[in-house]
């Protein structure tokens, strides 16, 4: 959606390195960040997902933190396997309404051995 | 086995004749929605529902129509579908509302590719 911005739209590291992907959004009463991770041929799956009331969220590797005040949240994947490849979304409610779930435009993550 | 369930899965169709995606899922939703998945522009809403007889446009609701008679099922109805239209839909449902906001997981379906000649 068009309230929901994300980059890279890319993302190359190589097995063991981190990865960060970035997600604006425009309607400051949203409240609620899940990330969803889709691999290659299948349905998205969500992986994380933070809400207003914390800055930071951790599952094992992964991890989100949101910055209200910036309007961002950023997905941190640590100590990177292949299996990471896939397509990641971020998203937000709003901002017409709070029903609408808005995704980014994706970003597609490489893991190379 | 909790799910959401598409059909078709694959469809090859030509201009102007009238198709409809059916979604059901089996975890008592309230709230169920479509989107499209197209090359670059990542996954675009076209009509949610929070509730049956309650829907709602999403980002590209143009040449779509839905319906929401019973919980569990949620047709997307393409009435003269067109080539700009050929694309992957997904169908989603979620259970957790919080007041006025959607905040619960989404569970997806396997998709429905879409080709329109």
């Amino acid at each position: 959606g068009e309230n929901v911005e994300q980059h890279p739209s890319t993302l190359s590291v190589q097995e063991g390195d981190s990865a960060v992907i970035k997600c604006t959004y425009s309607d400051s009463a949203s409240n609620y960040f899940p990330w969803y991770k889709q691999e290659l041929g299948k349905r998205p799956q969500l992986i994380i997902d933070i809400r207003s009331n914390v800055g930071e969220k951790k599952d094992q590797r992964i991890a989100v933190t949101l910055n209200k005040t910036a309007k961002h949240f950023s997905l941190h994947i640590t100590e990177t396997q292949p299996e990471d490849s896939a397509v990641y979304f971020c998203a937000a409610p709003g901002p017409n309404s709070g029903y609408a779930l808005n995704f980014g435009k994706g970003t597609s993550l490489l893991v190379t051995p | 086995e909790a799910q959401v369930t598409q059909n078709p899965r694959y469809l090859i169709t030509v201009t102007g004749k009238k198709l409809t995606v059916t979604c059901s899922q089996n975890m008592n939703h309230e709230y169920m929605s479509w989107y499209r998945q197209d090359p670059g522009l990542g996954l675009r809403q076209i009509y949610y529902s929070m509730n049956v007889e309650v829907t709602d446009k999403g980002d590209v609701p143009e040449g779509y129509k839905v319906s929401r008679k019973e919980k569990r099922n949620f047709p997307l109805i393409l009435e003269s579908p067109s080539p700009n239209q050929t694309s992957l839909y997904f169908c989603a449902s979620s259970s957790k509302t919080s007041g006025a906001w959607n905040t619960g997981e989404l569970f997806f379906g396997e998709g429905s590719r879409l080709t329109v000649l």
